[in-house]
């Protein structure tokens, strides 16, 4: 049971580069979600899914998009990468309010 | 805006010694949850609190919630060098049972 995977681990952008970041989970959870996270601070909901075909903007939405096309898997799309985009960027699955994290994709921009 | 908001920002102890850090919330909760984050590592869920619940033990692990307080505590007894971490509350809102809001988080290091 592999739980939530994060791929790449680590990625370095340039400036208005686009990117996808890939997120699976095989527990069959309907809620899916994105969080950045900055240094020192706590987790920043990007966007989320309660289920395949739905998704939602969270609290920092702008500058990524999101789609769901199976419930297996959510990607993050980076449009035009920006240096305020650096950050590491967590993908989560849930059921009945336990979430489970990914181990993290370091993103940095140039 | 942060839900959940905790304190102190960082704690270090003795090995040995027990480490208790503080949540905050601002609106009326299901559950409060704690995580632990390692160094460069993604977040563990460690224990989760229901709104009708005060207390709760996790092995060396005791929370306790205040709902007319909004507020909660994570005690760790009895510490080791490797609880060494970064611990945050996450709440989600009611009418959102999945969707967690987190705090900025107490980064504890246990002294060996």
């Amino acid at each position: 049971n592999a739980g939530v995977t994060q791929t790449p681990k680590f990625q370095v952008l340039k400036t208005g580069q686009s990117m996808t970041l890939q997120c699976a989970q095989d527990m069959n959870h309907e809620y899916m979600s994105w969080y950045r996270q900055d240094p020192g601070m706590g987790l920043r909901l990007i966007h989320y899914s309660v289920g395949a075909g739905i998704t939602d903007q969270g609290e920092v939405p702008n500058g990524y998009n999101v789609s769901r096309s199976t419930t297996e898997d959510f990607p993050l799309r980076l449009l035009s990468a920006a240096p305020s985009q650096t950050s590491v960027y967590f993908c989560a699955s849930s059921y009945v309010g336990l979430v489970t994290f990914g181990s993290g994709t370091r993103l940095t921009v140039v | 805006s942060q839900q959940g908001e905790e304190d102190p920002q960082a704690l270090s102890i003795q090995e040995g010694e027990n480490a208790t850090m503080n949540c905050s919330y601002k609106t009326s909760i299901n559950n409060l949850q704690w995580y632990r984050q390692n160094s460069g590592r993604g977040l563990v869920h460690l224990i989760l609190i229901r709104s009708n619940e005060r207390e709760k033990h996790s092995g060396r692990l005791r929370v306790t919630l205040d709902t007319s307080k909004k507020s909660s505590s994570l005690l760790i007894t009895a510490s080791r060098a490797a609880d060494t971490a970064s611990y945050f509350c996450a709440t989600p809102p009611l009418g959102s049972a999945r969707q967690l809001t987190f705090g900025s988080g107490t980064q504890l290091t246990v002294l060996p």
